[in-house]
């Protein structure tokens, strides 16, 4: 059964660079897409990205500026950075995997809250 | 992007009850690239079901889904008090993937 946890700062100061990592057992990073999705306080899901094959990236265009997605195949992680932070950015993050590009995510981390403050 | 708009933005309803979400997309998309998720509070989402997969591990077939074009709707023919939760359509036929803002079943 694949598991999946985030972990990282839970505070940031607004312009600076949000890292978060997501450590993933049961299975290997190898194989799947490996997601980044957030939730803002009381709002929507908002889809950041994906990897794949242990480099590819898509990214949404909304946030492709700012973001990067890498993955650490030896600890089986892989990685978010969100640069140029602002109070916008605070919302619970979250890690997922799904089977393909155009498949939906299975498997979630439980989520971090990471809240953008000075 | 496609946007999603899901209606109503609560619904209250008793446990027994038939629950009938909807999900709007702003364009035409294939059931096939449709997702529904259940939320409850301090938890992440949790797949429910699928367009090309069916239903998720571990979810019962009270839980079904249907529509087409731009008009999608989940169904929980009769609720069970686990079934009260925030419930979020998905699109993922090309990136950026989107979700809808969420229906909110609760107790009446």
């Amino acid at each position: 059964q694949v598991q999946l946890q985030e972990s990282g700062p839970g505070l940031v100061k607004p312009s600076e660079t949000l890292s978060l990592t997501c450590t993933v057992s049961g299975g290997s990073i190898s194989s799947y897409y490996w997601h980044w999705i957030r939730q803002p306080p009381g709002k929507r899901l908002e889809w950041i990205g994906y990897i794949f094959n242990t480099g590819r990236t898509i990214f949404n265009p909304s946030l492709k500026s700012r973001v990067t997605i890498s993955a650490d195949t030896s600890n089986n992680q892989f990685s978010l950075t969100l640069n140029s932070v602002t109070a916008a950015d605070t919302a619970v993050y979250y890690c997922a995997r799904s089977e393909s590009p155009a498949a939906a995510s299975g498997h979630w981390g439980q989520g971090t809250l990471v809240i953008v403050s000075s | 992007e496609i946007l999603l708009t899901q209606s109503p933005g609560t619904l209250s309803l008793s446990p027994g009850e038939r629950a009938t979400l909807s999900c709007r997309a702003s364009q035409t998309i294939r059931i096939t690239y449709i997702a529904w998720y259940q939320q409850k509070p301090g938890q992440a989402p949790r797949l429910v079901i699928s367009g090309a997969s069916g239903r998720a591990a571990g979810i019962p077939d009270r839980f079904s889904a249907s529509g087409s074009g731009t008009d999608f709707t989940l169904t929980i023919t009769r609720l069970e008090p686990e079934d009260f939760a925030v419930y979020y359509c998905q699109q993922f036929v090309s990136p950026p993937q989107t979700f809808g803002q969420g229906t909110k079943v609760e107790i009446k």
